[in-house]
């Protein structure tokens, strides 16, 4: 897991309310991630912001909220308008050599 | 549209055994290809890395290798052990800016006495 750290480790949260998760990073590394994960599928980009202050939307964004404000930090927040929230998150970070992505150890999210 | 296909979707072998992952890839631009192992309930953690130019690579007793023209890669997986039980990950970057990656659905593999 590096030094990556999500938190909490398990989330419930009840329909129609918004929540946030947390990804912290002592790497320096400037760009971070966050991703989906469902059973049966690939890895799915959300989100990712390759410096402070700047993040862009990835593949499945719709439903989900970041802010960057610090290098360190990268927080996640499901929105009551994502309508499958159910999932395993993932964030990662990367720096300059050879652009390789270090996971943390993730959060479940389950909706009730 | 890139994609990342990988086989078998499961696998059991008896502990001490080998064994071959697959992974096929569209991915174009090509940068590079790495294979993560991911726990269950963990997040993937980075096994090796290949380039274009690279068409093996070893990191004990694991074995990838590549072929860019056929864009097929594999994993060997050699004397498994019972903590080799995971998903392996094949993950195809994308050349140009913002570091894309493509992943597959990974592999199960459990080991068994």
């Amino acid at each position: 897991d590096g030094g990556i750290t999500q938190s909490p480790k398990y989330l419930f949260r009840k329909e129609g309310q918004n929540v946030t998760l947390s990804c912290e990073q002592n790497l320096n590394h400037d760009a971070m991630y966050w991703y989906r994960q469902d059973p049966g599928q690939g890895l799915r980009l959300i989100y990712y912001s390759q410096i402070v202050n700047d993040f862009q939307k990835g593949d499945i964004a719709e439903g989900y909220s970041v802010s960057r404000e610090k290098k360190e930090s990268f927080p996640l927040t499901v929105t009551s308008a994502q309508k499958n929230p159910t999932a395993f998150y993932l964030c990662a970070s990367s720096g300059q050599v050879n652009n390789e992505q270090f996971f943390g150890p993730g959060t479940r999210l389950t909706v009730l | 549209k890139n994609q990342v296909e990988q086989s078998p979707q499961s696998l059991i072998i008896l502990e001490g055994k080998n064994c071959t992952l697959q992974c096929n890839y569209t991915v174009s631009p090509f940068s590079n290809l790495r294979w993560y192992k991911q726990d269950t309930g963990r997040g993937p953690v980075s096994l090796t890395i290949m380039t274009f130019s690279e068409n093996t690579k070893s990191n004990g007793r694991y074995t990838a290798t590549l072929d860019a023209d056929t864009k097929q890669s594999s994993l060997h997986i050699t004397a498994s052990q019972l903590s080799d039980s995971a998903s392996y990950i094949c993950v195809v970057s994308e050349a140009g800016g913002g570091n894309k990656l493509t992943f597959g659905t990974g592999t199960q593999l459990k080991v068994e006495l």
